[in-house]
């Protein structure tokens, strides 16, 4: 069973349209969730890290949000710059140095 | 800003050639990872490595693959004799501390394709 699992797998929106990415959960006792920009044949790249549910953080015109079940990535007024696959990403559970675990990614598309 | 880098960035090779790919992490960072991406598919956990061990690996990382710290900057993936199953996208990471609690800083990647 996906530890992970995020939706939409593909959004496309025009410019300036905002709208959410999800990303819901499954492992108990989150130590983390992890969210992250990948463009194309490029690595991961990290946006934010959440630890408790009702904490927010925000970036340009990204907003990420926890609560205890989920995670919601808002994009407000998207850029196509913004095109991207966005990724969750939590530790796989238990103690100590326990693997980032992810999901497969929401591929958004931002047309001009 | 500081940032992984991985070597080659491309690799050609014949199926059970052995294949080594190479990676610098951030300095003063003391963990470091290997994770895959099959072509349109998600990202995935091969290994974890502290203090000169591997710490956690996956089903994935089976006896075909090998790690190591050769030197103060270096850490590698080594894959004995590939499949043409194992043509991915490698990614290095690096994080100052556990995974959980710090963020993991990828590299650009090293694609490998398996003739």
């Amino acid at each position: 069973e996906d530890q992970v699992t995020q939706s939409p797998e593909a959004l496309r929106l025009q410019e300036g349209e905002s709208s959410s990415l999800n990303c819901s959960y499954t492992v108990s006792g989150l130590r983390g969730l992890f969210w992250y920009r990948q463009d194309p044949g490029k690595g991961p790249e990290f946006l934010f890290t959440l630890y408790s549910a009702g904490e927010e953080k925000e970036k340009e015109r990204l907003k990420a949000t926890l609560t205890k079940k989920e995670s919601f990535l808002h994009i407000t007024a998207p850029k196509p710059e913004d095109s991207a696959t966005y990724l969750c990403a939590v530790p796989q559970g238990g103690s100590g140095n326990t693997p980032l675990v992810f999901g497969k990614g929401t591929r958004l598309s931002v047309i001009a | 800003e500081p940032e992984v880098t991985q070597t080659p960035s491309h690799q050609v090779t014949q199926m059970g050639q052995e294949v080594i790919l190479r990676c610098v992490p951030i300095s003063n960072h003391l963990y470091f990872y290997w994770y895959r991406q099959i072509l349109g598919q998600k990202v995935e956990f091969l290994v974890s490595f502290y203090n000169n061990e591997i710490s956690e690996k996956s089903e994935i990382f089976d006896d075909q693959f090998s790690v190591e710290r050769p030197d103060g900057s270096n850490f590698t993936l080594k894959i004995r004799s590939t499949k043409l199953e194992d043509s991915a996208m490698y990614f290095c990471a690096s994080s100052l501390g556990i995974a959980g609690a710090n963020v993991l800083t990828f590299g650009a990647g090293s694609r490998l394709t398996v003739l």
